[in-house]
């Protein structure tokens, strides 16, 4: 099946500092998404980016599909965007299943 | 509109015991998901419904587990005789079809269900 990796596995940032995390994929994938996990466990969507760019607020993120990465800026970060963010991608003959990346740990201090 | 809804939040069920777990989907979302979380991992899928259709089944899912949706509605996770590796966050989900998520249809989560066996 289809590979994800994430990297890095952690970061440690001051509040008001930009980041980039990356998820590459070892396939051509149908769908991508972000997701940010709360310290409570829920999984908040922030991205449906199978290719190209989007913007949302202080988030952005790019699917560059043919060179088979993704990548999620962060920018001024906030404590509140501690948490873990994972990447997860959906490819071949199944429109129903998602395979996520182990997560980046992101901690933001105040 | 409500999101995913989960219960029990958190569970602590003695080895060998039978636990039930529910999930409400979006109430328009005819698909329905479940995935299990340990510490340090991402989510891995264990089984998708579609209305009230069990189409696909990963091997993670035991003789142990079953899951049903009744109606194509709420659906549940059932664990028999469960085992200490059975501790973990289960995650219920759903989406829309057709065209399922290679067509645009974003997955949405529940806030999970901790399981811990002891």
């Amino acid at each position: 099946g289809i590979q994800v990796e994430q990297s890095p596995p952690d970061l440690i940032l001051q509040e008001g500092a930009n980041s980039t995390l990356r998820c590459n994929f070892s396939d051509s994938v149908n769908n991508l998404q972000w997701f940010h996990q709360n310290p409570w466990g829920q999984l908040i969507n922030l991205f449906y980016i199978p290719s190209g760019t989007k913007q949302n607020g202080r988030l952005s993120a790019t699917t560059v599909a043919t060179e088979r990465y993704s990548l999620l800026y962060i920018s001024s970060s906030q404590t509140t965007d501690s948490g873990v963010y994972f990447c997860a991608v959906n490819s071949g003959g199944s429109n129903y299943k998602l395979t996520f990346g182990k997560g980046t740990l992101l901690t933001v201090n105040p | 509109d409500t999101g995913v809804s989960q219960n029990p939040r958190h569970k602590i069920t003695k080895r060998g015991q039978n636990v039930t777990f529910r999930c409400d989907p979006i109430s328009e979302h005819n698909r329905l998901y479940w995935y299990r979380q340990t510490l340090g991992q991402g989510p891995e899928f264990l089984t998708y419904f579609q209305n009230e259709a069990q189409l696909e089944k990963s091997r993670l899912l035991s003789d142990r587990f079953s899951a049903e949706r009744p109606k194509g509605s709420f659906s549940t996770l059932e664990i028999q005789r469960t085992e200490q590796g059975d501790s973990a966050m289960y995650l219920c989900a759903s989406s829309l079809s057709p065209g399922g998520l290679s067509s645009g249809n974003t997955i949405y989560f529940g806030e999970g269900s901790w399981l811990t066996v002891v």
